[in-house]
């Protein structure tokens, strides 16, 4: 099992430029989310999906949108990227609310 | 909204010795929590589970105190692959969002 894989690894933009991370898990979890992780920060919800066809806000949700694609799949999108998204995004999934959350590699994010 | 404590550190400690964390919390009935061990510039991974009678496993043992609201952590015979980040995380039961602390941080010197 690949576990949560994340594309693209590595990403520079230009402010105002769109683009969308992809992320999926093979371990038929129900529950996906997205976290940013910035210095000094810690990690920050932006959205999640309690289950398939289900998607709500986390703490940080302003200038991003996703949509759980199916089961396995959970896709972030940057509408029009800021230089205040340069962060490190991670995607992850678990059974459930109370259940370990295993996290992807994280997609790096530098916007110009 | 719960709210997770962590003393950032760093912990600067030699091979061998015993090194502790804490964490506190506020607001959770959760009947589990979580350390997380993150590697620099790596994803966080599950380190332990922490239930009420506590948890060991090999060198690390993790206690919860649900009166004084903390959890802690314990490792003996500090390796210098103990190296990392450290967090502790409040799972989000019925709400699904778990709080993560902001991670203390261990750097174990030869």
């Amino acid at each position: 099992n690949a576990g949560v894989t994340q594309t693209p690894k590595f990403q520079v933009l230009k402010t105002g430029q769109s683009m969308t991370l992809q992320c999926a898990q093979d371990m038929n979890h129900n529950s996906m989310y997205w976290y940013r992780q910035d210095p000094g920060m810690g990690l920050r919800l932006i959205y999640y999906s309690a289950s398939e066809g289900t998607t709500d806000k986390g703490e940080v949700p302003n200038g991003y949108n996703v949509s759980r694609l199916n089961k396995r799949e959970f896709s972030l999108r940057l509408e029009s990227a800021a230089p205040s998204q340069t962060s490190v995004y991670f995607c992850a999934s678990s059974g459930g609310s109370t259940e370990t959350q295993y996290f992807g590699p994280g997609t790096r994010l530098l916007v110009l | 909204r719960k709210e997770v404590e962590q003393d950032p550190g760093p912990f600067n400690v030699p091979e061998g010795a015993t090194v502790a964390f804490n964490c506190t919390y506020s607001n959770s009935a959760s009947q589990s929590f979580f350390w997380y061990r993150q590697d620099c510039r790596k994803e966080p991974k599950l380190l332990m589970s922490v239930y009420s009678s506590g948890n060991e496993d090999g060198r690390f043992t993790a206690q919860l105190n649900r009166a004084s609201q903390y959890i802690s952590l314990l490792i003996r015979d500090s390796k210098l692959s103990d190296s990392a980040t450290y967090l502790c995380v409040v799972p989000g039961g019925g709400s699904y969002i778990p709080t993560f602390g902001r991670g203390t941080s261990l750097i174990v010197h030869p």
